[in-house]
């Protein structure tokens, strides 16, 4: 069974920086592309970033570019993301999520984590 | 990135059908058949539905489908039950290895 576990929020202030962590289990992680997708309190689901399956291409969104890095580690079955200069509206329940089935579909998330940016 | 445009809330009486719209541009729902719905129940992790515009995942219900024209995408959920009260969301692929969800319709079962 998949099974995704997300770690590492926390309340932090405005231009801090932060690294989330995302455990997985019960797939070849080095086989698959992982996803992070975050939803503000009582908002929407807005895409974050993808990092392949070997780690040699990361996308972002353009809310994020610059300040975000996706990262992985196949050796321990964990993706990160590295949030640095964090703004109020990057508050939000991040979500690690895997690639697939089909060309795009994210059919397995984990829990998600909840960043707090708040001074 | 502009997210997707859902309509704010689609309802319906148990069994009926209910559509819910999904409408992008050229640079991604146009130009991609890689559309994926979600289904959100509150306090829970979204659940994929529907993906590459008109597959399901094993175990979801016959009841949801997806389609596709020009630029927006549809998810038709067929006689609706209590249980399909809940937040849906589209997402598609983008220009560039980026992607894109919708803005969300809340169903509500009359």
């Amino acid at each position: 069974e998949v099974h995704l576990v997300e770690s590492g929020g926390v309340v932090v202030q405005p231009g801090d920086s932060l690294r989330l962590s995302c455990a997985a289990s019960g797939f070849t992680f080095e086989d698959s592309d992982m996803h992070w997708v975050r939803q503000p309190p009582g908002k929407g689901l807005e895409w974050v970033s993808l990092i392949n399956w070997d780690g040699e291409s990361a996308y972002y969104a353009d809310s994020v570019k610059g300040r975000f890095t996706v990262s992985r580690d196949n050796t321990k079955s964990s993706l990160f993301l590295q949030m640095n200069s964090l703004r109020h509206e990057d508050s939000a329940l991040y979500y690690c999520a895997k690639d697939g089935p089909g060309a795009y579909g994210l059919e397995h998330w984990g829990q998600g984590t909840l960043v707090t940016v708040s001074s | 990135q502009s997210a997707l445009t859902q309509p704010a809330s689609v309802s319906g009486s148990p069994g009926q059908s209910i559509s819910i719209s999904c409408t992008g541009s050229s640079s991604d729902i146009g130009g991609y058949n890689y559309v994926s719905w979600y289904q959100q129940h509150p306090g829970k992790a979204p659940k994929l539905l529907i993906y590459d515009v008109t597959n399901r995942p094993s175990g979801v219900s016959t009841r949801f489908s997806g389609s596709k024209s020009g630029n927006t995408a549809s998810l038709t959920i067929s006689e609706i039950q209590a249980d399909d009260e809940a937040d849906y969301y589209c997402s598609s692929y983008s220009n560039s290895n980026t992607y894109v969800f919708g803005t969300g319709t809340r169903v509500s079962v009359l």
